[in-house]
């Protein structure tokens, strides 16, 4: 069964641009949810959908978007980057809409802002 | 606010028992997660507690306390190969996925 994966696996942009990272579920999962990692703040999470719906959202400001299709892969966008922007980006998905005991993580897009 | 709490870092002998604690103050409770993730890999799944008490899974074992907020990854037989970050993340509410990360344990182990 193949896992999670994230596309592209590494990108550099500069500032004031936009970016969409792609993330596809591990087969039959329908919920994934989305993170940002830097070394100061460690994981944090950006949303959650589920069935193509945003159940959940943390605190990150309007910059930060994202969608999900009904083959449950999911994208974030994120507009109008800054330099601050710069961090792995994670996803993981998880076969049951709540309550997972366990999720799985794909490997990150590692977004370098210039 | 939701507020997770690791040490920073620590370092064991290969061969020993190490035990990371995390203590956590959320919102609600509804399930803790710990995770080891190596240098510039994704993280991976460890183990899981909902209930209080341990979780026993080969070399590795996590126990939870609810009333206290705390739970431990303990580490036996410790490798060179566990050398990596260990982190604990709760999940605060029934109704979803989404999970609260502490900054992780950086783990080194020495020969």
């Amino acid at each position: 069964k193949a896992g999670v994966t994230q596309t592209p696996r590494y990108l550099i942009k500069t500032r004031g641009q936009q970016v969409t990272l792609s993330c596809s579920p591990i087969s039959g999962h329908r919920s994934v949810s989305w993170y940002q990692q830097t070394p100061g703040q460690g994981l944090q999470f950006l949303f959650e959908y589920f069935s193509e719906t945003q159940r959940n959202k943390g605190n990150f400001p309007g910059r930060f978007s994202g969608r999900q299709f009904s083959n449950s892969r999911s994208e974030m966008n994120v507009s109008t980057l800054e330099l601050g922007d710069s961090a792995l980006y994670l996803c993981a998905s998880s076969n049951r809409g709540r309550g997972a005991s366990e999720q799985f993580f794909g490997p990150g897009t590692r977004l370098t802002v210039l | 606010g939701q507020n997770i709490d690791q040490p920073t870092e620590m370092t064991a002998t290969e061969g020993a028992i190490v035990q990371i604690n995390c203590t956590y103050q959320t919102s609600g409770f509804n399930g803790l997660f710990w995770y080891q993730q190596h240098a510039g890999e994704a993280p991976t799944f460890l183990s899981y507690n909902v209930l209080d008490g341990l979780e026993e899974k080969g070399r590795f074992s996590s126990f939870l306390s609810r009333s206290k907020g705390y739970s431990y990854l303990l580490l036996k037989e410790l490798q060179m190969k566990d050398s990596a970050s260990y982190l604990c993340a709760v999940r605060d509410q029934a109704g979803a996925n989404n999970l609260f990360f502490g900054t992780g344990t950086r783990l080194t182990v020495i020969p």
